[in-house]
């Protein structure tokens, strides 16, 4: 079965300054999808970035960027110029397509913004 | 406006009740999931539904049931015999319900938070 590690339950980063978040997971597939979500206070989940695996060419979303390192199963968040707005739970989750296209979460990372 | 509608925002069950969390979509997507949230832990699968009349248990299916009677609605209940049911209840819904890869995006509701007392 697939795992997804997050190994940092809580980051801080300070206003316009940029922030990395790890993600690790474990598979024995070569094509999955990857995502990092983002939940604020008000729990609704909002998709922040997705990667194809198959995809060489790293994911970027304006302010937000990924670093997928596939032989080491490793896909990182990036936020560049933090903003107040962007203090949340961040979650990064795995898409295998088979199994019903189900995804897998991470146990999540708070980022707290200071200003 | 498309999106997904969970109901009640939130519920409180005495203990040996079942509950029924509505969740309805009208973004007419084929496949239909149900997450649990508990601190520290993320989300968990509890169902899914690829296609009307069709689902599949997640990771935590025991003391869950759920039905697919129409394409835009996947309710789940919560029966008694779950046995640590206080929780946040996420729905989700997808285009594409089959098998074959998509890039298609998840889709979140706002979620029901249960509690029982």
């Amino acid at each position: 079965a697939q795992t997804v590690t997050q190994s940092q339950p809580e980051m801080s980063v300070q206003e316009a300054e940029t922030v990395t978040l790890s993600c690790t997971y474990d598979t024995s597939e070569s094509d999955y999808y990857l995502f990092w979500y983002k939940q604020p206070p008000s729990r609704q989940m909002i998709l922040v970035i997705r990667q194809e695996a198959y995809k060489q060419q790293n994911a970027t979303e304006n302010r937000f960027s990924v670093n997928f390192q596939k032989a080491a199963k490793s896909f990182s968040l990036k936020i560049s110029d933090s903003q107040l707005g962007d203090a949340a739970m961040y979650f990064c989750a795995y898409r295998s397509p088979l199994y019903g296209n189900k995804l897998v979460f991470g146990a999540g990372t708070i980022l707290r913004v200071k200003s | 406006d498309g999106g997904i509608t969970q109901s009640p925002k939130y519920l409180f069950r005495k203990e040996g009740q079942n509950v029924t969390l509505s969740c309805e979509q009208n973004l007419n997507h084929d496949a239909m999931y149900w997450y649990r949230q508990d601190p520290g832990q993320g989300l968990r699968l509890i169902y899914y539904s690829q296609i009307v009349n069709d689902f599949q248990k997640g990771d935590i299916a025991e003391g869950y049931s759920v039905s697919r009677e129409k394409k835009e609605s996947f309710p789940l209940t919560v029966t008694s015999a779950q046995k640590n049911p206080t929780a946040f209840y996420l729905c989700a819904s997808k285009i594409g319900g089959g098998l074959a890869g998509t890039t298609g995006e998840l889709f979140f509701g706002e979620g029901s938070r249960l509690t029982v007392l």
